[in-house]
């Protein structure tokens, strides 16, 4: 069974940083990208980033690129985002994903429960 | 970057009925399309990847089609678990763009 569970949520004030973790399990994690998609109160999914299953590659959104960092330890089926330079508009629910795959052979795709950061002073 | 538009915003049903939501993307996608669904308060949930392949466990009640830029999510028989907040969402290019969701409540 795939699982996939978020820590490292909490407040924290304007212009500060938060880790949050990801660990994976029940599927062989290095085979897969992995991403980050958050929710704001009331609003929408927003995609934050994506790295690739080797980590050779990340990509970001717009509104994260430069103050977030995507990472992974596939030693330890693990999956990271560094937040830095932290906005009120950055609060939200945050989700870790295993998304749909691109190139066969095609798998399902799988989200965490989610961790909850909240920036505020 | 690709727009994802859904249609309608929302829609009230009752049960039974068959529920039709519209996606659409703003450039060709090719089949390059997921379907989540939502409930208050808990993590999305995948239904359908690569336009129209069900995700294991999805009940076949749910179905999609299309390609290229017009996409749908049919419900064959809307039942009360099935009110919730549906998504779409692109994985063609980067950066990966979501619907704005369409919620679907009980009339």
């Amino acid at each position: 069974e795939v699982r996939l569970l978020e820590s490292g949520g909490g407040l924290v004030q304007p212009g500060g940083s938060l880790r949050l973790s990801c660990a994976a399990s029940g599927f062989t994690f290095g085979s897969y990208a992995m991403s980050w998609v958050r929710q704001a109160p009331g609003k929408g999914l927003e995609w934050v980033s994506t790295i690739t299953g080797s980590g050779d590659s990340a990509y970001y959104a717009d509104s994260v690129r430069g103050r977030f960092t995507i990472s992974r330890d596939n030693s330890k089926n693990t999956l990271f985002l560094q937040m830095n330079s932290l906005r009120a508009e950055d609060t939200a629910v945050y989700y870790c994903a295993r998304p749909p795959k691109v190139t066969p052979p095609l798998r399902d795709n799988y989200w965490g429960q989610g961790t909850l950061v909240t920036v505020s002073s | 970057d690709i727009q994802m538009t859904q249609s309608p915003s929302s829609l009230s049903a009752s049960v039974g009925d068959r529920v039709t939501i519209t996606c659409r993307a703003s450039q060709d996608i090719s089949n390059y399309l997921a379907w989540f669904q939502q409930k208050p308060g808990k993590a999305p949930e995948s239904l359908i990847y690569a336009a129209s392949t069900l995700q294991s466990g999805v009940p076949s009640k749910f179905s999609g089609s299309g390609s290229g830029t017009d996409f749908t999510l049919t419900i064959s028989s809307l039942q009360p678990e099935d009110f919730a907040t549906y998504y779409c969402q692109q994985y063609n290019s980067y950066p990966r763009t979501f619907g704005p969701g369409t919620k679907v409540d009980i009339k």
